[in-house]
């Protein structure tokens, strides 16, 4: 019964791959957000979406496109990777402002 | 754009009170400022949340001054598991209501 689940844990590829990262809730939240943790563990939020609505849009690159399907999944889709996206990327969600539950990570890593 | 500071790390032994200051400035006025904890290979995990003065829960006390310039996340008589990364979270001043930026995190290593 885990909350906020992501997959895969890791990810490794070759510079220039397209992947995806998927993300799922079931605590019934409205808001979910990626974030991205990079080897200073500097934990920096990329998007936030509410009710599928995309809500915050950092200075990410268009690269990276996040899709929420629906309120319970937010899916982070990463085109041409480069060396500089590796990191650890974590999914998160929240009703209440601030108090968010977030998924074990995704680790990738970037050749 | 609201600025976070967190000492790096910090030592504690077994059983002490620990105490851990973010000065945040220009953070949103109406946003709860939060803590969470961060074990190795994990997501982090809510600890405490609070607007002003002193909130307490079963883990840790959190106390913010007036001015919300800073807050201090106490934790009473920590053990070997309480070795973590402890960020603190709040709003943006100048997106309020939107853009949450956490602090650079404190790592926190409690010996026997």
């Amino acid at each position: 019964d885990t909350a906020v689940s992501q997959t895969p844990k890791y990810l490794v590829t070759q510079m220039g791959n397209d992947k995806s990262i998927k993300c799922e809730q079931n605590l019934g939240h409205d808001t979910m957000y990626w974030y991205k943790q990079d080897s200073k563990k500097f934990l920096k939020i990329m998007f936030s979406y509410n009710n599928k609505e995309l809500i915050i849009n950092e200075t990410v690159p268009n690269r990276f496109s996040p899709k929420s399907p629906d309120k319970a999944h937010l899916n982070l889709h990463i085109n041409s990777l480069e060396l500089g996206d590796s990191a650890v990327y974590f999914c998160a969600s929240s009703q209440v402002a601030d108090t968010q539950y977030f998924g074990p990570g995704t680790r990738l890593t970037v050749l | 754009l609201a600025k976070t500071t967190q000492p790096i790390s910090m030592d504690s032994y077994e059983g002490q009170e620990v105490n851990i200051t973010c000065s945040h400035n220009n953070i949103a006025t109406n946003d709860y400022i939060t803590w969470y904890q961060q074990f190795p290979s994990q997501g982090p995990r809510f600890i405490i949340q609070g607007y002003k003065t002193k909130v307490t829960n079963e883990v840790a006390s959190l106390f913010i001054p007036a001015d919300r310039k800073s807050s201090t996340l106490s934790l009473p008589r920590v053990s070997l598991s309480d070795t973590a990364v402890y960020y603190c979270l709040v709003g943006d001043g100048d997106n309020q209501g939107g853009k949450l930026i956490f602090g650079q995190g404190t790592e926190l290593s409690v010996k026997p």
